[in-house]
């Protein structure tokens, strides 16, 4: 099945620094990948995704870039701010399929 | 903006009991989901729902687990005998993208605490 894998653990960024959150996929029929940020006791929220026929994706401060060919893809921040402190999970699924498969998660504290 | 809703919020149960999780999904969805988190654990999926019937299940849903639609807005999620180790928080989830399980809509999910 799909394993997903993401780096780091742990990100600590000064505000307004960027923030990028790696994750890598083995499926490669896997074509669609989204992010949630989930801050502490809350659900998890999607905050931006990518379908497989897509290099790059951009929301305001947030982007995803994939690279199918080598299987990974990775969140990038800008402009970092305190409120964005939370665990980040990217998550991997096929079209068709009812499962996402969720990396570890990355906890990114921002520092004011 | 809709959202998906879960009762209760916390439950606590005495090993070998049945519980049952509640959610709502929204109202214009057709896949339902249910996903658990063990705490400080990445999110895992448990199973998929699609017209009235499972369209996936991971190994975690073994028979202890089953899932209902009882009427056009509920959702369940039934654990038979509970085990210490199905304590977890889980997230009901619904999506409304035909033939994908895109852009999931996560509930604030129910905190199971098994004694």
């Amino acid at each position: 099945g799909e394993n997903v894998e993401q780096h780091p653990s742990t990100l600590s960024v000064q505000e307004g620094d960027s923030a990028v959150i790696k994750c890598t996929y083995s499926d490669s029929a896997s074509n669609y990948f989204p992010w949630y940020k989930q801050e502490l006791g809350k659900r998890p929220q999607l905050i931006i995704d990518i379908r497989s026929n897509v290099g790059e994706k951009k929301d305001q401060r947030i982007a995803v870039t994939l690279n199918k060919t080598a299987k990974h893809f990775s969140l990038h921040i800008t402009e970092t701010q305190p409120e964005d402190s939370a665990v980040y999970f990217c998550a991997a699924s096929k079209v068709n399929a009812g499962k996402s498969t969720f990396g570890d998660g990355t906890t990114l504290t921002v520092k004011p | 903006e809709p959202e998906v809703t879960q009762t209760p919020s916390h439950q606590v149960t005495q090993m070998g009991q049945e519980v049952i999780l509640r959610c709502v999904p929204i109202s214009n969805h057709l896949y339902f989901y249910w996903y658990r988190q063990i705490l400080g654990q990445k999110v895992e999926f448990l199973v998929s729902f699609y017209n009235n019937e499972i369209s996936e299940k991971s190994e975690i849903f073994d028979d202890q687990f089953s899932v209902e639609r009882p009427d056009g807005s509920n959702f369940t999620l039934k654990i038979r005998s509970t085990k210490l180790e199905d304590s977890a928080m889980y997230f009901c989830a619904s999506s409304t993208d035909r033939g994908s399980n895109e852009k999931l809509f996560f509930g604030s999910g129910t905190q199971l605490s098994v004694l």
